[in-house]
Order: structure tokens, then C-alpha cells, then sequence
């Protein structure tokens, strides 16, 4: 079956602008998490989604928000860019119910904030 | 609160050298454990996992032990190869319902020369 697919791969956008990375999860899957990785910081959790609600929420500043539609897709969005949102943004979905047996990630969205 | 904290890498062995990564982690009750695996351009590949004490996960040849009266997560490996090269992260999971996230250690770089 498919793995969870992630766009785009790369985006390169200036400081000041905003936007949206999108993220379908394993067929299945209502369970799906974003996560930013930067050397600095390492992995950090942004959120999570089910069932079109928000379900948990890392400690990221309000200009970090996402989604997720009925079908479990889900997009993020990042508004007035900063160049420290420069980072690999990944996705993560799970069966909701096994949850502790682990995430399946997919290859990340590339941002770099020029 | 959780954290899991990795040894620093890089961690450089020659092919066929026996491979330890040293994980240990904070958590209340009794997360479940994870190691993943970070190919360069890529996102993270779950490699084995154990969600309760004793338990055993293994894969690919690698193996780590959930040892509770240690709270550690150590993963092995018995003789690597030069296709080992990667980011290894150990991470746990924790809560349920609108608490559950996965939490990572730093990563650990491995180089495995020929």
C-alpha cells in the first residue's frame, strides 16, 4: 500500500510570506502528526489531527496552524515566515488505536526561508 | 516531564564492527520505545520497537531491549555494513487520547566505513 506522501519535496520562500504544506496519510490512517527537524533543535511535535480535529498541540508559536479534511488529509501552514522556519517538516500517520505501535513518516516537505 | 537522551555521535566503525547506540529516557508509567532510522534526503524509517518492558524488538539485524530497571532502550547490531550509514533516533511514546506524542532524542550519526 502507499506510504504516507508529502508536498512538495522542496520550497524555497521569502521572509514574510506564508505557506502550506500538505500531507495524505496511509490509506486507513486518521491519525497524523507534524513535525519540525532542524539541526539546532532536532524533532519537535506540532501537532496532531483526527477526525478533522486538532487533538494536540507542541509549542510552536500561533503562526503554525493546520487541518485536516474528512478523507484524513492534512495540510500546515506557516504565516509570516521567519528564516528560522527554515527546517524539514514531516508528516506522520498512525491507526489511531495503536497509536504506541508507532508512526509511519513520510519524506518530508524541504523549506528553506530566504 | 519525558525525554530520551541519546549518546553524542558521530559514531565511526569499520564493516562488520559490532554497533552499540546508547539510549536512555525519562517517563512516567510505561511509554513505549522506538528507534528510527534516517537515510540522508529522507525522512525517518521506523526500524524496531517495544512497548513494554523485556520486550525485544528487532530488525534488519538490529536489536534493542526495553530494560524498565534501567530505563534504557540500547540498540544493536552484530556486524555492520557500509549501507548502515545513517541517523539513528531513539524516541518514546507516551499518554493517550489528546496527550500522545512521540518524543526523540538528538540522533546519532553513524558512519560505517568499508
Amino acid at each position: 500500500k502507499a506510504g504516507v506522501t508529502q508536498t512538495p519535496r522542496y520550497l524555497i520562500k521569502t521572509r514574510g510570506q506564508q505557506v502550506t504544506l500538505s500531507c495524505s496519510p496511509i490509506s486507513g490512517h486518521r491519525s497524523v502528526s507534524w513535525y519540525q527537524q532542524t539541526p539546532g533543535q532536532g524533532l519537535q511535535f506540532l501537532f496532531e489531527y483526527f477526525s478533522e480535529t486538532q487533538r494536540n498541540k507542541g509549542n510552536f508559536p500561533g503562526r503554525f496552524s493546520g487541518r485536516q479534511f474528512s478523507n484524513s488529509r492534512s495540510e500546515m501552514n506557516v504565516s509570516t515566515l521567519e528564516l528560522g522556519d527554515s527546517a524539514l517538516y514531516l508528516c506522520a500517520s498512525s491507526l489511531d488505536r495503536n497509536r504506541n505501535y508507532g508512526y509511519t513518516f513520510g519524506s518530508g516537505t524541504r523549506l528553506t526561508v530566504v | 516531564g519525558n525525554s530520551v537522551t541519546q549518546m553524542e555521535g558521530p559514531v565511526t566503525l569499520s564493516e562488520e564492527a559490532f554497533l552499540t547506540i546508547n539510549c536512555t529516557y525519562t517517563a512516567t508509567g510505561y511509554p513505549s520505545l522506538f528507534w528510527y532510522v534516517q537515510y540522508p534526503g529522507e525522512g525517518l524509517q521506523l526500524l524496531l520497537k517495544a512497548t513494554k518492558a523485556d520486550d525485544k524488538g528487532s530488525n534488519k539485524g538490529f536489536e534493542a531491549t526495553y530494560r524498565k530497571e534501567t530505563t534504557s532502550f540500547h540498540l544493536e547490531k552484530g556486524s555492520v555494513q557500509v549501507s548502515d550509514s545513517a541517523v539513528y533516533f531513539c524516541a518514546l511514546y507516551h499518554g493517550s487520547g489528546n496527550t500522545g506524542k512521540l518524543i526523540f532524542g538528538q540522533g546519532t550519526t553513524l558512519q560505517v566505513k568499508p
